[in-house]
């Protein structure tokens, strides 16, 4: 079962605009972790938020963590057509080794 | 740049047929995974290797399904008889330790078409 869900489900931006993606889930994690995943292929990490954390940036993105409200975001500023993907959360429970997936937010960035 | 080695790319094979995919995690990474991805959907986790030993298959449908790491190394997931929901993408992953508070490493993937 999944435990993340993105919203939205797809986002379509010119190149140049930010972009934020959205992330909720249902039970108490430990961290929560963001991946990118180009169209066919594996899935690459980008960044990794501990639930005593509140936001963290890692070049272009930013991410912030909500644990009251089980919520995360992304935001990638100055997209890039490059950044076309589709973007993922994941957590891990606290106790658990497992780590859950959304189903996805599918980014298209126009040139 | 180590990498997650995965092969093959592509397999399409008919139903009721035996399939295997193989995985090399990156050289070190004690902790092994391989998910299935359904088209449209997030990765779930089919199984977790702790060296050898297997962590967690509670998803692993054990009646088709068997993966193995047997000397802790690279990987195999065979899936016998493939049936035409097997369809999906499989994914493996490998990661330094045991506890999953580090970054995953993904492979390419094996995208498997059941005719």
């Amino acid at each position: 079962s999944q435990q993340g869900e993105e919203d939205p489900q797809a986002l379509s931006i010119q190149e140049g605009e930010n972009a934020t993606m959205n992330c909720s889930y249902k039970t108490s994690i430990n961290n929560l972790q963001w991946y990118r995943q180009n169209s066919g292929r594996g899935l690459v990490h980008l960044i990794l938020i501990r639930s005593n954390e509140r936001e963290k940036h890692s070049g272009r993105l930013r991410v912030t963590l909500d644990t009251s409200k089980k919520s995360s975001s992304l935001l990638i500023t100055a997209s890039r057509a490059a950044d076309t993907a589709s973007y993922f959360c994941a957590t891990v429970r606290g106790g658990s080794e497992k780590l859950v997936f959304g189903k996805g937010t599918k980014l298209t960035v126009n040139p | 740049e180590a990498e997650v080695a995965q092969s093959p790319r592509y397999k399409i094979t008919e139903k009721s047929q035996a399939v295997a995919f193989w995985c090399d995690p990156i050289s070190g990474h004690a902790t092994l995974y391989w998910y299935r991805q359904i088209l449209g959907q997030g990765p779930e986790l089919l199984v977790q290797f702790q060296d050898e030993s297997v962590v967690d298959d509670s998803q692993l449908p054990k009646d088709r399904f068997s993966a193995e790491r047997l000397k802790g190394v690279d990987s195999t997931l065979k899936i016998q008889p493939a049936e035409l929901g097997d369809s999906a993408m499989y994914l493996c992953a490998s990661s330094p330790g045991g506890l999953v508070y580090n970054e995953q490493f993904f492979g390419p993937g094996t995208r498997l078409t059941v005719l």
